[in-house]
């Protein structure tokens, strides 16, 4: 089952920050977030496993809860370069071995003004 | 970081016609490679699982004599769609194992005219 991303959309000015959620029904092994640009294939941003870490890089961080079966994707003081759609992508606790087989969410449209 | 190229970038054909795209681990082997399918704005649908050395596993819905996936070494998968249509046009992307984490190709636009 598809994973329910939140926001659909969020226009942001340059500087301004963006939280974008990623829920899912099924318990989780993995949430991946990507993000893509028009026309181009997803560019991997960052993966969290479960235990509820946290992760980031520049100002783009994320979270994962286990329990709560939900992911957070913050972004801090957008850039224009911030502006595409956010996918996040999960593995279910389904006892699989390998990386890369997720089911993605309908993706969050994020654009950053100057 | 690992790179996963796809082959070609896009392609145009003609309704009827088979088209063949590569994906290739650059530098890693990848045991387990994945194709997924992306319709204009829509999200990222996984259509089969491609193993190497064995059959692939395709998702629900997904016909397997249409989309033919071979997996023939750890570094190369390849998706056949045969004879085309209007409505296979989308952007297909695959992804490769790399043990840790996952890389996607660049993805192939194909549009059947």
């Amino acid at each position: 089952q598809q994973p329910v991303q939140s926001p659909q959309a969020v226009i942001l000015r340059e500087g301004e920050d963006a939280v974008i959620n990623c829920s899912s029904s099924k318990a989780l092994y993995s949430v991946h977030w990507y993000r893509q640009k028009h026309g181009e294939a997803p560019v991997f941003l960052m993966i969290l496993l479960k235990g509820g870490e946290q992760k980031g890089h520049d100002k783009i961080s994320a979270s994962f809860n286990e329990k709560k079966q939900q992911s957070s994707l913050y972004l801090t003081a957008s850039q224009l370069s911030y502006s595409g759609t956010y996918f996040c992508g999960t593995e279910t606790n389904a006892g699989g071995t390998s990386y890369g087989k997720l089911t993605f969410g309908q993706g969050t449209i994020l654009t950053v003004h100057p | 970081g690992a790179v996963v190229s796809q082959h070609p970038s896009w392609v145009i054909c003609k309704s009827g016609t088979s088209v063949k795209i590569e994906c290739r681990s650059l530098d890693f082997q990848a045991t387990t490679m994945f194709w997924y399918r992306q319709f204009p704005k829509q999200s990222l649908m996984l259509m089969a699982t491609s193993n190497e050395g064995s059959k692939a596993t395709y998702e629900q819905g997904v016909e397997k004599d249409k989309f033919l996936i071979n997996h023939a070494s750890l570094t190369l998968s390849t998706l056949t769609v045969t004879s085309a249509h209007p409505e296979d046009s989308s952007f297909y992307i695959c992804s490769a194992d790399a043990g840790t984490e996952a890389f996607f190709g660049q993805g192939t636009r194909l549009t059947v005219v």
